[in-house]
């Protein structure tokens, strides 16, 4: 069974400082990759995601992430973090011919004005 | 261009009520998944569905939990004789249903039980 592993629970940050969320997953084989982000009393939007091509990925808001197969990893990054991006942030894996993904716990992230 | 639609956006039942919760996919979406989260805890799979079949309900409590998704009008997510821990955040996302499709989520029912 494949897992996601979002080591930091709880980020906080002043504005303008860098961001890297970690997502560690276990899965052998193909994976699609999520990231999604809730906005406080709000659902789930996408961020990004990655199927194939280049592991740079970039999404939203200035946000990207880097698909790093040799560390099964898919951390989510960026350069200079804004007040608005006080949320709460999931990685999902979804193994090649599933349909559903397994999301990671949640990372929260608040960012002090 | 709607996105998923769920209503209603709070529920409050009483122990032992019924608490009947929608989801209209956004169009053009043949596939609904159904998502439960706790506080403090990311999401949790519970059951997915095509118009008219069950696909997958590998995560939905064997008892007074059921899910449909009839060939017209939204999909149910239905809880029956509700306990205090069944309050949660329910979601649902739909999507086109192919392998390297995407799930866009609805904002979302919040259930609370008294």
């Amino acid at each position: 069974a494949q897992s996601v592993s979002q080591h930091n629970h709880h980020v906080i940050l002043s504005e303008a400082a860098s961001l890297e969320l970690g997502c560690n997953y276990s899965y052998g084989g193909t994976v699609n990759l999520f990231w999604y982000v809730q906005y406080p009393g709000q659902h789930l939007q996408l961020l990004l995601k990655y199927f194939s091509g280049d592991p740079l990925v970039k999404g939203i808001k200035g946000f990207e992430a880097e698909f790093i197969k040799s560390k099964f990893s898919f951390n989510l990054r960026k350069p200079s973090v804004q007040w608005s991006d006080t949320a709460e942030y999931f990685c999902a894996v979804r193994g090649g011919g599933s349909y559903i993904p397994t999301f990671g716990r949640g990372t929260s992230l608040i960012v002090h004005p | 261009n709607a996105g998923v639609m769920q209503n209603p956006r709070h529920l409050v039942r009483r122990r032992g009520q019924e608490a009947r919760l929608r989801c209209s996919p956004m169009k053009g979406h043949s596939h609904v998944y159904w998502y439960r989260q706790l506080p403090e805890e990311g999401l949790k799979f519970m059951v997915y569905l095509q118009k008219e079949n069950i696909i997958d309900e590998s995560g939905m409590p064997k008892e007074r939990f059921s899910a449909e998704f009839p060939k017209e009008g939204p999909s149910i997510l239905r809880i029956q004789q509700v306990v205090r821990g069944d309050s949660a955040a329910y979601f649902c996302a739909s999507s086109t249903g192919t392998v390297e499709d995407t799930q866009y989520f609805g904002p979302g029912t919040r259930l609370t039980v008294l």
